[in-house]
């Protein structure tokens, strides 16, 4: 059956990166693209933006351009979402989500931003 | 960005209830909206998409309507596994935006 698995949970400082991973499975990685979501505690959830995974080419929502990569390992079917210089901010949940219609989500890879 | 605006936030109900929840969206989205569950420390599930087609899988006591700025999930009758938050979303611009959820709750 179609399946995102995300990596673990990750704990980190102000200013280091973080690199999540989302594998995919089921279906044929390069026919949806691959997008990601944001959920804060407490707060709702954000549309970050996706990645083609035929192209790989990325699109970035406003707010999160600059510190965020979406990247790709394609013939392991694999999305990454990469942040760099991380803020308390950033600790949320994020998802991966299959498809422009998000039929299908990962479990949530929960990011903890501490000093 | 589309602002879409959920109620109720929070819903308390009984098994075997009818409940609705609602999503406005600050313009006309054609319909793109879909529905989710969302379990604590669970993947959101897709209910719904596109207004008001059922996902593969899901009990037929779930429905959607709508169309121009307002839309509506629909349990018909609850069960113990249907408290959860649901959430909306639409998808017809970019950035997609969400509803701001509803916990529905056991009374």
């Amino acid at each position: 059956q179609i399946q995102l698995v995300q990596s673990g949970p990750e704990l980190k400082k102000p200013g280091e990166s973080v690199k999540i991973s989302c594998k995919a499975s089921g279906y044929t990685f390069t026919d949806y693209a691959m997008h990601w979501v944001k959920q804060a505690p407490g707060k709702g959830l954000k549309w970050m933006g996706w990645i083609n995974t035929y192209t790989g080419k990325p699109t970035y929502a406003d707010d999160f351009k600059g510190r965020f990569v979406f990247s790709l390992e394609a013939s392991a079917s694999t999305a990454n979402l990469q942040i760099s210089n991380l803020k308390n901010e950033d600790t949320a949940t994020y998802f991966c989500a299959r498809g422009d219609n998000l039929d299908c989500w990962g479990q949530g890879v929960m990011v903890t931003v501490s000093s | 960005d589309i602002q879409m605006t959920q109620s109720p936030s929070f819903l308390s109900a009984s098994v075997g209830d009818r409940v609705t929840i609602n999503c406005k969206a600050s313009q006309n989205i054609n319909k793109y909206l879909n529905w989710y569950q969302q379990k604590l420390g669970e993947a959101p599930k897709r209910l719904i998409y596109n207004t008001n087609n059922l996902q593969t899988g899901i009990p037929s006591r779930f429905s959607g309507s709508g169309s121009g700025t307002d839309y509506t999930l629909t349990i018909s009758s609850l069960q113990p596994e249907d408290f959860a938050t649901y959430f909306c979303l639409q998808h017809n611009s970019f950035p997609g935006t969400f509803g701001g959820g509803t916990k529905l709750e056991l009374k």
